[in-house]
């Protein structure tokens, strides 16, 4: 079994600065771990993700994510907001059902960017 | 390589009518998956299928349905519709049904009126 709890339905910075969406997962097994993006009237988009290896992901658009398996958390970041990241963001985990990796999805972050 | 298509991309229906929506993964991809995306619900998984079989379904009634063809394109159907399957329904490719990550198109905008 498996779930995802993002922390916030809404999240909403200043251009400039510093945004954090928050991701906790549970997995039986070891995560996959992904952050997407949608903008309106659009399908999701890739940020990045985690597979193995390397804790801290890099992904599009300046964020990144650190893995942090003792707190089973994925939260995403970077550093300065930017107008354009004003969108709905989705963290996903992988995990094993019946022979496929049918990822499971977090109820998503509305962010907000003020100017 | 083209991305996942998804066709129509907004409809109009009434209630106890049924709808096809279609979707093409993107070439070389074999599994596409079917999601609904609600306000409410958020994103919830419908089927998953691979070599034209299904192979994983959600929580949803049997009046959704779906199949995929041997080009991998696959159709979902919703027969009798209610006022609650407006949603937007969105399609993902991946290569395979490992854990790597899956490819969405733009969505199917469906109204039900």
């Amino acid at each position: 079994a498996q779930s995802v709890t993002q922390l916030g339905s809404h999240v909403s910075v200043s251009e400039g600065a510093l945004v954090l969406l928050r991701c906790n997962y549970s997995s039986s097994v070891p995560p996959y771990l992904f952050w997407y993006v949608q903008y309106p009237n659009q399908g999701l988009q890739l940020l990045l993700k985690y597979t193995t290896g390397a804790t801290l992901v890099k992904g599009i658009n300046g964020f990144e994510a650190e893995f942090k398996k003792s707190e089973t958390s994925f939260h995403l970041t970077k550093p300065s907001a930017h107008m354009s990241d004003a969108a709905e963001y989705f963290c996903a985990v992988s995990g094993a059902s019946g022979g496929s990796y049918i990822p499971t999805f977090g109820r998503g972050t509305s962010l907000i960017v003020h100017p | 390589k083209a991305g996942v298509t998804q066709t129509p991309r907004y409809l109009i229906k009434t209630r106890g009518q049924q709808v096809t929506l279609s979707c093409s993964p993107i070439s070389g991809h074999r599994s596409v998956s079917w999601y609904q995306q609600t306000p409410g619900q958020g994103l919830q998984f419908l089927f998953e299928y691979f070599s034209e079989t299904q192979r994983n379904k959600g929580n949803f009634p049997g009046r959704f349905s779906g199949r995929q063809f041997s080009n991998s394109r696959s159709e979902m159907n919703v027969s009798t519709l209610e006022l609650g399957d407006s949603a937007l329904y969105l399609c993902a490719s991946r290569p395979d049904r490992g854990r790597n990550e899956q490819f969405f198109g733009p969505g199917t905008r469906l109204t039900v009126l």
